[in-house]
């Protein structure tokens, strides 16, 4: 069965303080890793996604890398407004052709000004 | 904005209840899936549609039911609703050939 961990459940920055976000997985076969950001009552935004290790993706302030076991999410000089809580995500190869994604529980990131 | 909507976007409604939740896909997408997001659970997997055919069913229960039109919007149908059933269903659309999803806003159902 396909698990993802993330952690830490929560994180508190202060703003300009540096950080990474851990998403560990077990898949039977990766199709790809996917980064998204979710503000409260809202829906997930996508930000990233990452298909083989050693890959990397950057947008910003944040910058997502990929090895074989795990994902990390890195935020360079955080703002305010980078609190939200991120979500990872594993889509795998299943037969049937199923593009499903399943979700870590996220960690919610605060950044004080 | 993802270009995924969702109706409604708050829906309050008592035990035993009927309801239906409506999506339309971002243009040229195939793929329909849906979510429930509850606080303890996370997002969960529903079930996904692609280009009208049911593709593949996750953690939904009998009780709920879905269907995508040939306009390929789609609609859950959630009925005999439980206290339980209270959370956020989200809608995500893709290509249909892997890749990332593009969530809707999501419908925060209230079952009292």
């Amino acid at each position: 069965e396909d698990q993802v961990t993330q952690s830490p459940e929560a994180l508190r920055l202060q703003e300009g303080e540096s950080s990474s976000l851990n998403c560990s997985y077990t898949v039977s076969g990766l199709r790809g890793l996917f980064w998204y950001r979710q503000d409260p009552g809202k829906g997930p935004e996508f930000l990233f996604t990452l298909y083989s290790a050693g890959e990397e993706k950057e947008k910003e302030r944040l910058k997502a890398t990929l090895t074989k076991k795990e994902s990390f999410l890195h935020i360079t000089a955080p703002k305010p407004e980078d609190s939200a809580t991120y979500l990872c995500a594993v889509q795998a190869w299943h037969q049937g052709g199923s593009e499903k994604l399943v979700f870590g529980k996220g960690t919610k990131l605060t950044v004080n000004p | 904005d993802s270009g995924v909507t969702q109706t409604p976007k708050h829906l309050i409604t008592a035990t035993g209840q009927r309801v239906t939740l409506r999506c339309s896909p971002r243009s040229g997408d195939l793929s329909v899936y849906w979510y429930q997001q509850s606080l303890d659970q996370g997002l969960q997997f529903l079930i996904q549609y692609y280009n009208g055919e049911e593709r593949a069913k996750g953690n939904i229960l009998e009780r709920f039911s879905a269907q995508q039109f040939p306009d390929l919007h789609s609609e859950l149908n959630l009925s005999s609703l439980e206290l339980g059933d209270s959370a956020l269903y989200f809608c995500a659309s893709s290509l249909g050939s892997g890749g990332e999803q593009y969530f809707g806003p999501g419908t925060r159902l209230t079952v009292t």
